[in-house]
Order: C-alpha cells, then sequence, then structure tokens
C-alpha cells in the first residue's frame, strides 16, 4: 500500500519568505507527527496530532511554525518568514493509535533557505 | 542537552561480522527505545524496539540489548549484510506517547563486502 506522501520533496526558498509543506498519511492512521533533521543532527520532534485532540505543539521551535490538519488526514506545516536556520529535512510520520505503534516516515521535504 | 547521545557518528565492519552500535541516554524517566535505520534520500525505518521491562528483544539478525542502570542500549547486528550499510537512530520516549521521540545524532554504518 502507499506510504507516507511528501511535497515537495525540495524547496529553495529565499529568506524572509513564506512556506508550505505538506504530508499525506497512511490511510487509517490517527497519529501524524512532524520532524526535522538539520544537518548533521537526529531528528527533531516538531508538533504531533492525534486524531481530534488539541494538538502537542511542544516541538515547535519558534511562533513562525505553525501546522494543521484538516479532516483528520492531509497536514501541511507553514513556516513563516524563512530564516537560514530553518534549513533543514521536514519529516513527517504517521502511525496506528495505541501504544508502541511504530512511525511510519515519509522521504521528507528538503528545505533550503538561501 | 542532548539526552539521546550516539558517540560513535561511524562504524565500519566486513560482511559477515556483527555490527554493534550503542546509545545512552540520561532520562531515567525513558521506558521505550526504538532503532531506525535511514538510507539516503529517504525517510528513517523502524528496525526493532525494547520496552524498559525488557534487557534484550530479538528480531531475525537484529538484536537491541537495554542496560537500564547503566542507561545503555547497543544494537547488534549478525550477519551483517553489505544491505545494512545506512545511519541508525536510536531513539527513547516515554509510553505515554511513544510517537513523540527523542533521537540520537546517528551512525553511519558501512559494511565492506
Amino acid at each position: 500500500g502507499a506510504g507516507v506522501s511528501q511535497s515537495p520533496s525540495n524547496k529553495v526558498t529565499e529568506k524572509g519568505k513564506d512556506v508550505e509543506l505538506r504530508c499525506d498519511p497512511i490511510s487509517g492512521h490517527t497519529a501524524l507527527y512532524w520532524y526535522r533533521q538539520s544537518l548533521g543532527q537526529g531528528l527533531e520532534f516538531l508538533i504531533y496530532f492525534q486524531g481530534n485532540s488539541a494538538p502537542d505543539k511542544s516541538g515547535l521551535p519558534s511562533d513562525r511554525f505553525s501546522a494543521e490538519r484538516t479532516g483528520g488526514s492531509v497536514s501541511t506545516l507553514t513556516i513563516q518568514r524563512t530564516q537560514q536556520e530553518d534549513s533543514a529535512v521536514y519529516l513527517c510520520a504517521s502511525s496506528l493509535q495505541g501504544m508502541n505503534s511504530p512511525l511510519h516516515f515519509g522521504n521528507g521535504t528538503r528545505l533550503t533557505v538561501t | 542537552d542532548q539526552q539521546v547521545k550516539q558517540n560513535s557518528p561511524s562504524l565500519s565492519v566486513q560482511e559477515g561480522r556483527i555490527s554493534i552500535l550503542n546509545c545512552d541516554y540520561t532520562n531515567s524517566m525513558f521506558d521505550y527505545f526504538l532503532w531506525y535505520k535511514k538510507y539516503p534520500a529517504e525517510g528513517p525505518t523502524f528496525l526493532i524496539s525494547i520496552s524498559s521491562i525488557k534487557d534484550k528483544n530479538e528480531d531475525g539478525r537484529f538484536t537491541v540489548f537495554l542496560n537500564k542502570s547503566a542507561k545503555h542500549l547497543s544494537l547488534h547486528i549478525v550477519p551483517s549484510q553489505p544491505g545494512d550499510s545506512a545511519v541508525y537512530f536510536c531513539a527513547a520516549s516515554f509510553s505515554g506517547n511513544t510517537g513523540k521521540l527523542i533521537f540520537g545524532q546517528g551512525t553511519t554504518l558501512q559494511v565492506k563486502p
């Protein structure tokens, strides 16, 4: 079956511009996560959606970052007024509800802010 | 403050031999640990996990060991195969949300034919 799909795969933007990154989770997965991986670093948790509950935004690095999940499926991560330090690979993952369900990651969006 | 650390950025082993990847953590409240494998330009894929109530979990060629007193876990791959060459990330979580993970920096494994 289809895995987690992310678009675009690459995005180059100028400093100060806004960007939107999209994630289509695996059908039936109720949990959706955004992570980012900066160069040479591990993955860093950003935000988590579970069903209709309020999202866990504790990992968002600044108020320039926001995310939404419409209809319990597709999610968009928006970065406003991008900065060079936002350059990273942004990874989306989904999982089934329940304890110890492993995350299924997409291939990520490589964001470069010039 | 790095709560999950993989102190070896890279490891090279010969095909057929054992690969041992190590991971240390600082927060004793972590109670669920995972290993993910990542190929270039792909997302990480889940390999194996272990709950803190166990000290060993095995799945085929992959075994994860957990030493809670030392706050240390390791991944053993035996026998290693060239297709195992990838970046390996360990991750830790609290059982309340096992998808909200704290990752180590990763170890690049190269298995030479």
